[in-house]
């Protein structure tokens, strides 16, 4: 079990750039999430995929956003045409969902900076 | 909407004393109950968990929670802490009658214990 992996763990950006973000689950998960953690807050829930379908997106998702799971196993989040507020850190969690039971395990996160 | 609710932000303790935090979320529904810690330099990691059953969960390091459902309340204790709890931890709702297993958190509590 190698846990939950993130790549990059830090970027920096300018505004206006595109940006993507990896995510490596939990192999056997079929559930990843993903969140946004602010400076002082707790994270806030973005999107999640069961498999390859993305089953739910927060209204904190704006249309810059997007995110894939394209074979079930890892996902990208791309956020285009960064802004000032879109810096935060990115994290991402894995689970095997049974019977409405499951537990998230968090990878590192991935820590953007949009100058 | 539903939300978690942690009081104390920030919480200062000498090495051996007793630690409780709160944490109160508003559903009325069937919830799942999670604490997170995040220890310095490290991502979040699962402390307890409670799904159902006896509402006094025991997690990894010594700390306990209580499921007070008459409270909404699942508070985090531990009868004596160690300055390698300096950490942030993090109460997290998930509803358990959704589909969804996406988490909730409160805002977080900043422990420093002073050796």
């Amino acid at each position: 079990d190698t846990g939950v992996s993130q790549d990059p763990r830090h970027k920096i950006t300018k505004r206006g750039q595109n940006v993507t973000f990896r995510c490596d689950p939990i192999s056997e998960h079929n559930r990843l999430y993903w969140y946004r953690q602010t400076l002082g807050q707790g994270p806030e829930f973005l999107t999640y995929f069961q498999n390859e379908a993305q089953l739910e997106k927060s209204r904190l998702l704006s249309d810059r956003f997007s995110a894939e799971r394209p074979k079930g196993s890892f996902s990208t989040l791309e956020i285009q045409r960064t802004e000032q507020g879109d810096s935060a850190m990115y994290l991402c969690a894995s689970s095997f969902s049974v019977s409405g039971q499951e537990t998230q395990y968090f990878g590192p996160g991935t820590r953007l900076l949009v100058l | 909407a539903q939300s978690v609710s942690q009081h104390n932000h920030h919480v200062i303790l000498s090495e051996a004393a007793s630690l409780e935090l709160g944490c109160n979320y508003s559903y009325g529904g069937t919830v799942n109950l999670f604490w997170y810690v995040q220890y310095p330099g490290q991502h979040l990691q699962l402390l307890l968990k409670y799904f159902s059953g006896d509402p006094l969960v025991k997690g990894i390091k010594g700390f306990e929670a209580e499921f007070i459902k008459s409270k909404f309340s699942f508070n985090l204790r531990k009868p004596s802490v160690q300055w390698s709890d300096t950490a942030e931890y993090f109460c997290a709702v998930n509803l358990g009658s959704s589909n969804t297993g996406k988490l909730i958190f409160g805002q977080g509590t900043t422990l420093q214990v002073k050796p």
